[in-house]
């Protein structure tokens, strides 16, 4: 069964950092993309980050551009989000979801999430 | 940068038709996908490539896309339906939602 399992969420200040994994089970991890989409409290889904299968392109939302940074680790089946200078509005559940890529490419499974606080 | 635009709530009776609909400048000539999220789950896409559905899904989910607007219908409307629905496209290497619409069935 292929499954997506985020952590590393949790409190922390303006101006703070923090790094969320996701790690993959039951699927090839090194051979798909991931992207990260987050979830404000009762807002919609926003996409932040993607990631191709070998980590040589890489591409963030600009809400994330110069303060997040997406990697991945193929030997451990895990994909990161390192997040720094936070803000208030970076407060949401973050999903990490594999790509399914074809004639064109949409996101499939999406993992249970991991949320993170950003408050004082 | 590209904007999704979808209608905060549709609302339908059991077993009529709900049409869904996202609108994007030149939105037909891209691809659009669409995810439904059920209250406190995650995301579960329900079609992709404009009108393909994955397995598992219903044939009572049906989609297009021409124009400046993609359209999710649902058929015979179920309760089990009852969600949020998000379209979503690719443009200039970003992927961008639309704000999601709440389908409500009653």
């Amino acid at each position: 069964e292929v499954q997506l399992l985020e952590s590393g969420g949790g409190l922390v200040q303006p101006g703070g950092s923090l790094t969320l994994s996701c790690a993959a089970s039951g699927f090839t991890f090194s051979t798909y993309a991931m992207s990260w989409v987050r979830q404000a409290p009762g807002k919609g889904l926003e996409w932040v980050s993607g990631i191709n299968y070998s980590g040589g392109n890489i591409y963030y939302a600009d809400s994330a551009k110069g303060r997040f940074t997406i990697s991945r680790d193929n030997s451990k089946n895990t994909l990161y989000l390192q997040m720094n200078s936070l803000r208030a509005e970076d407060t949401a559940l973050y999903y990490c979801a594999r790509h399914i890529v074809g004639v064109t490419t949409y996101f499939h499974p999406w993992g249970q999430g991991t949320r993170v606080t950003v408050s004082s | 940068s590209y904007e999704l635009t979808q209608p905060p709530s549709v609302s339908v009776s059991p077993g009529q038709t709900a049409s869904i609909i996202c609108s994007g400048d030149r939105l037909g000539d891209k691809y659009v996908c669409w995810y439904q999220q059920k209250a406190g789950q995650s995301p579960v896409v329900v079609m992709y490539q404009n009108n393909k559905r994955p397995s598992g899904i219903p044939e009572r989910f049906s989609g297009s896309n021409s124009g400046n607007t993609a359209t999710l219908t649902i058929s015979g409307t179920q309760t089990i339906d009852e969600a949020d629905y998000y379209c979503q496209a690719w443009d200039s290497s970003t992927w961008v939602f639309g704000g999601g619409t709440k389908l409500t069935v009653l």
